[in-house]
Parts: structure tokens; C-alpha cells; sequence
């Protein structure tokens, strides 16, 4: 199986903060790799596709780069909708895997 | 607009069995695969497997290969996954999510509010 790791695990920030999520591939996924925002107790929501395709309706504050097996996701200017946990997930190979997520709060 | 509506939570003893359903409104349900998903209590994501809504066939993760069963009704927009011999690491939450298809690959556009399933006797 492909492991998914992110890092860091958690990242404190405030509003108007620029951050970056990295998340590496035990080996090459090419550029078949997601990101999702999960809040509390709520479903998964698709912010990325393919490494760096925004999702239709998603802030263009958001964005992401890589191939290969390093990627990152980037969000330029934090808002306060935007703390909440960020999971990367590989759909190169089965078994499809995702990282350990990256807990984003309030500094 | 694309909803996808799972059934509530439930309560199983181990070695029960258990069965869930998404419901799929908002778009054509048998041209788009259905995936499920499961999340333990602040773990990460795990994939089990897929459902192609419109000729049925299926892919399990290896870990879940036997245990579990997904399934769909066209006639309902409906996917189901069923999990046998429940044990107590079965206690999480399940989402269902449909498959965007790109050059032989899925990723999840859409999910379902998930379903809280707890293994308690």
C-alpha cells in the first residue's frame, strides 16, 4: 500500500496567514492526488483534485502543487471558515489511501 | 444539486452484521461510481471499496475483501454497504462518496453526512 504522511500534524495560524500543508507519497503517484477540508463532525469536502486542479467552487485562496511523491496545499490568506483538518489522499493505486490529517488552528 | 443521504446510526452487538445505504439525488446515479469510506475516531480516512452504479461491478480493499459486501438498486439510486462479524474496531463513522472518474482513477466529489456506527454488547 501507498503511505500518505503529512506534515505537520498541527499547525497554528490566524486570520490573514499564509500556510502550507506537505504531504509525501511512500513512492510515485504521478499527480493523482486530492485534498479534502473535514470539520467537526461533518463529511469530507473536496478541495483539490489531480494536484493542483481547484475544485468548481472552492475560494481561489486555495491552491495546490507537486507531483510525483511531494505535494503541497496552500491557502494564501487564512479565513476563519478555514480552520478545520486537511487530509491529502493518494488514487493512484488501490488500496486508495489518505494522510494522517493536519489539524489547522486558531492561533 | 448532487446529495448524497446515508441512513441513520446504529447500534450493533459483535459478530452482528450491519447494512447501510446512500441514497444519490441531483444527478444520474448509474453513471458514476459509488465509494465507500470509514473513519475511526480522530484516525484518518480508509478506503474500502467502490461500486460502479451502472453495471454493478465492484472493488474491495484487500483489508476488507470478505468481510464486506457492496451492492446498489438503480431503481432506488441506492448503494449499500453491508459488513459481517462485527468487532469492536468496527465502531466509526461510514461515507459513502461518489467517484469522479479521470483517466482510469477516482477521486470523491461528493459525500454523504456519514453514518455513526457503534459495536458495543
Amino acid at each position: 500500500d501507498i503511505q500518505m504522511t503529512q506534515s505537520p500534524s498541527t499547525l497554528s495560524a490566524s486570520v490573514g496567514d499564509r500556510v502550507t500543508i506537505t504531504c509525501r507519497a511512500s513512492q510515485s503517484i504521478s499527480s493523482w492526488l486530492a485534498w479534502y477540508q473535514q470539520k467537526p463532525e461533518k463529511a469530507p469536502k473536496l478541495l483539490i483534485y489531480k494536484a493542483s486542479s481547484l475544485e468548481s467552487g472552492v475560494p481561489s485562496r486555495f491552491s495546490g502543487s507537486g507531483s510525483g511523491t511531494e505535494f503541497t496545499l496552500t491557502i494564501s490568506s487564512l479565513q476563519p471558515e478555514d480552520f478545520a483538518t486537511y487530509y491529502c489522499q493518494q488514487y493512484s493505486s488501490y488500496p486508495y489511501t489518505f494522510g494522517q490529517g493536519t489539524n489547522l488552528e486558531i492561533q | 444539486q448532487v446529495q448524497l443521504v446515508q441512513s441513520g446510526a446504529e447500534v450493533k452487538e459483535p459478530g452482528a452484521s450491519l447494512k447501510v445505504s446512500c441514497k444519490a439525488s441531483g444527478y444520474t446515479f448509474n453513471k458514476y461510481a459509488i465509494h465507500w469510506v470509514r473513519q475511526a475516531p480522530g484516525q484518518r480516512l480508509e478506503w474500502m471499496g467502490w461500486i460502479d452504479a451502472g453495471n454493478g461491478k465492484t472493488k474491495y480493499s484487500q483489508k476488507f475483501q470478505g468481510r464486506v459486501t457492496i451492492t446498489r438498486d438503480t431503481s432506488a439510486n441506492t448503494a449499500y454497504v453491508e459488513v459481517s462479524s462485527l468487532i469492536s474496531e468496527d465502531t466509526v463513522v461510514y461515507y459513502c462518496a461518489r467517484g469522479q472518474w479521470t483517466s482510469g482513477n477516482y477521486y470523491f466529489d461528493y459525500w454523504g453526512q456519514g453514518t455513526l456506527v457503534t459495536v458495543s454488547s
